[in-house]
């Protein structure tokens, strides 16, 4: 079956540091890699979105891998502040348009 | 970014009675929107698909008749939890994709509580 792992469940970093989370899947070819940054009791932002063909993608302090030989992506977060603290997800999304969501990393960055 | 807003953020309800969720894409036309599930420290689960004009898509395991969604406009869905119960009690949340886009904007989603 589909399975998507974000190997942390809970990740503490000190502030000014790079946070790194990481996006496993198994038995999927995504069409599209999304990130999503969500806080306790709202709904999930969009972050950024990564295409199959794509290495890289960058926004801001924000920068993303795609490995599809991997089947893994690599969210960082540079210069980190202490209001970079939530719950990050990523989401696969197929031909269909369907995503399918990790289970989330909580990244409290420390001050 | 585009902006999807819910409506209500938060629903305390008798058991028994039905519940009704607005969702709609304030600045975009939602072609999809999608119907969310998340219980406490848990992940996003899909429960429907719905297009606009048509009939919802429901994954499996999500009872159609106890979770009705209506996607009757490009800028407006509904879920409607019909005879809620305490166990329906979870964190609704709903996204919209517009014609031709990839991402998907989320809504601030909706506390239920069933007593």
């Amino acid at each position: 079956s589909q399975k998507i792992e974000q190997n942390s469940e809970a990740l503490n970093i000190q502030e000014g540091k790079t946070a790194t989370l990481t996006c496993n899947y198994t038995n999927y070819s995504p069409a599209y890699l999304q990130w999503y940054r969500q806080d306790p009791g709202r709904g999930p932002v969009f972050l950024l979105l990564i295409r199959e063909n794509e290495k890289e993608k960058r926004k801001e302090r924000l920068k993303v891998t795609f490995d599809t030989t991997l089947k893994q992506s690599l969210f960082h977060i540079t210069a980190s502040q202490p209001a970079d603290s939530a719950t990050y997800l990523c989401a696969l999304t197929s031909g269909t348009y369907k995503y399918i969501f990790g289970t989330g990393t909580r990244l409290k960055v420390l001050a | 970014g585009a902006v999807v807003s819910q409506h209500p953020s938060w629903v305390i309800c008798k058991s028994g009675t039905s519940v009704k969720i607005e969702c709609r894409s304030l600045d975009f036309q939602a072609t999809t929107m999608f119907w969310y599930r998340q219980f406490p420290k848990q992940s996003l689960m899909l429960m429907a698909t719905s297009n606009e004009g048509s009939k919802a898509t429901y994954e499996q395991g999500v009872e159609k008749d106890k979770f009705l969604i209506n996607h009757a406009s490009l800028t407006l869905s509904t879920l409607t939890v019909t005879s809620a119960h305490p166990e329906d009690s979870s964190f609704y949340i709903c996204s919209a994709r517009g014609g031709g886009g990839t991402e998907a904007f989320f809504g601030q989603g909706t506390r239920l509580t069933v007593v």
